[in-house]
């Protein structure tokens, strides 16, 4: 058990859906990431958040947007959902400025049919 | 920006043989991390090895070893006398350095089959 925790486990919606896929980060750490893992694009970063802050983007669709509260928690919100948006979701938690180690969480398995 | 490659989409071996997983990364930075992450059937990612580029020395952690070529920017990983429960997809995985986005960076896998 890494300490990240991820909410919900599995999500299945249909296409042109909104969801919202939650992160905890482990007790004290203040830098969350998303990644993405699908078939067609392996692991993919998508953003980075440090105490509430984005402090990175990457391969995120304007579709998508994150955010981190005060109490450090993490939501992606995927909007106009399709077909190819079905993946594993991970959250990852890291102390961050001068740790690099990441922690994963279980992931959210989304599914859009 | 860096990419990382990993060659061998699958291997296979016996019960307590060692294995070694292929990996190289193309990145014009001096300082960065490599990692290597496992990930079983269940899905969750497990972080198995990390290097310091600045560290000459090749990172070791009980069965799992790598071997670190910087200028030929290559970053193997030997498992040796292999178990059951090695059987897992092997992520390569690039850092930047400290001060810029701290994003990973992921080869395709390999996928390791463990046959007893």
């Amino acid at each position: 058990d890494s300490g990240v925790t991820q909410t919900p486990k599995h999500l299945i919606t249909a296409t042109g859906q909104r969801v919202t896929l939650r992160c905890s980060p482990r007790s004290g750490d203040l830098s969350v990431y998303w990644y993405q893992q699908s078939l067609d694009q392996g692991l993919q970063f998508l953003i980075q958040y440090y105490n509430g802050e984005e402090r990175a983007k990457g391969n995120i669709l304007e579709r998508f947007s994150a955010q981190q509260f005060p109490d450090l928690h993490s939501e992606l919100n995927l909007s106009s959902l399709e077909l190819g948006d079905s993946a594993l979701y991970f959250c990852a938690s890291s102390v961050a400025v001068g740790w690099n180690e990441q922690f994963f969480g279980p992931g959210t398995r989304l599914t859009v049919l | 920006a860096q990419t990382v490659t990993q060659s061998q989409p699958e291997m296979s071996v016996q019960e307590a043989e060692t294995v070694t997983l292929s990996c190289t990364y193309d990145t014009s930075e001096n300082n960065y991390y490599l990692f290597w992450y496992k990930q079983p059937p269940s899905r969750q990612m497990i972080l198995v090895i990390r290097q310091e580029a600045y560290k000459q020395q090749n990172a070791t952690e009980n069965r799992f070893s790598v071997n670190f070529q910087k200028a030929a920017k290559s970053f193997s990983l030997k498992i040796s006398d292999s178990q059951l429960g090695d059987t897992a997809m092997y992520f390569c995985a690039f850092m930047p350095p400290l001060g810029g986005a701290q994003k990973l960076v992921f080869g395709q896998g390999t996928r390791l089959t463990i046959n007893p």
